[in-house]
């Protein structure tokens, strides 16, 4: 069955470093991929969308790779701020249009002041 | 901000209650979700509909059922509350097409005693 796994559940790091989250999966072949912010309490909220013939996205501090050789996707903040801190998920897309994406468990980011 | 609406936001009941979850948006998306998370763990698709009379059941098991007879409205019914129900309940909704991204509600927190 399909699988996808974020690199961990926590991620602490110190304010004004990069964070670096990962997204692996396994046994699907996804159209596009997507990345989600989600605060305590709160639903998602989409952040970025690359499709599978790209290498790369950028949006204000936010970047993301995407390897579909390596079946994973890179998803970097810059300059990282203790506002940035939250459950960050990844969600593969289908080829087909009707299949619901699939969404990872999350890794929660802390930026420490 | 995302025109997904969930009502009631909090609800707490007594354990053999029939419930009723509402959700409605104003976006006029064809595709319509329900996720249930506990705190700090993963989304798990409980339901889902590609468009009016149609839906489907999704990964999670689930003692709940839907109905989709108009676009904007999706509806989620407990028959019988158990307290194995209490959760967080999240409903979202994209339109079709690839790589659309995905809008959620606020949520509905259930406490089932």
């Amino acid at each position: 069955s399909q699988k996808i796994e974020q690199n961990s559940e926590a991620l602490n790091i110190q304010e004004g470093k990069t964070a670096t989250l990962t997204c692996n999966y396994t046994n699907y072949s996804p159209a596009y991929l997507q990345w989600y912010r989600q605060d305590p309490g709160r639903g998602p909220v989409f952040l970025l969308l690359i499709r599978e013939n790209e290498k790369e996205k950028r949006k204000e501090r936010l970047k993301v790779t995407f390897d579909t050789t390596l079946k994973q996707s890179l998803f970097h903040i810059t300059a990282s701020q203790p506002a940035d801190s939250a459950t960050y998920l990844c969600a593969l897309g289908p080829k087909s249009g009707n299949t619901p994406l699939v969404f990872g468990k999350g890794t929660r980011l802390s930026v420490i002041a | 901000e995302a025109d997904i609406y969930q009502t009631p936001r909090y609800l707490v009941i007594g354990t053999g209650k029939k419930i009723t979850l509402e959700c409605s948006q104003t976006m006029g998306h064809d595709k319509m979700y329900w996720y249930q998370q506990d705190p700090g763990m993963e989304l798990h698709l409980i339901h889902y509909s590609y468009g009016v009379n149609s839906t489907e059941k999704g990964d999670l098991s689930s003692e709940s059922t839907v109905s989709r007879i108009r676009t904007e409205h999706f509806p989620l019914t407990l028959e019988s509350a158990r307290p194995s129900h209490t959760s967080q309940y999240l409903c979202a909704s994209r339109t079709g097409g690839g790589g659309n991204e995905q809008f959620f509600g606020p949520g509905t927190r259930l406490t089932v005693l």
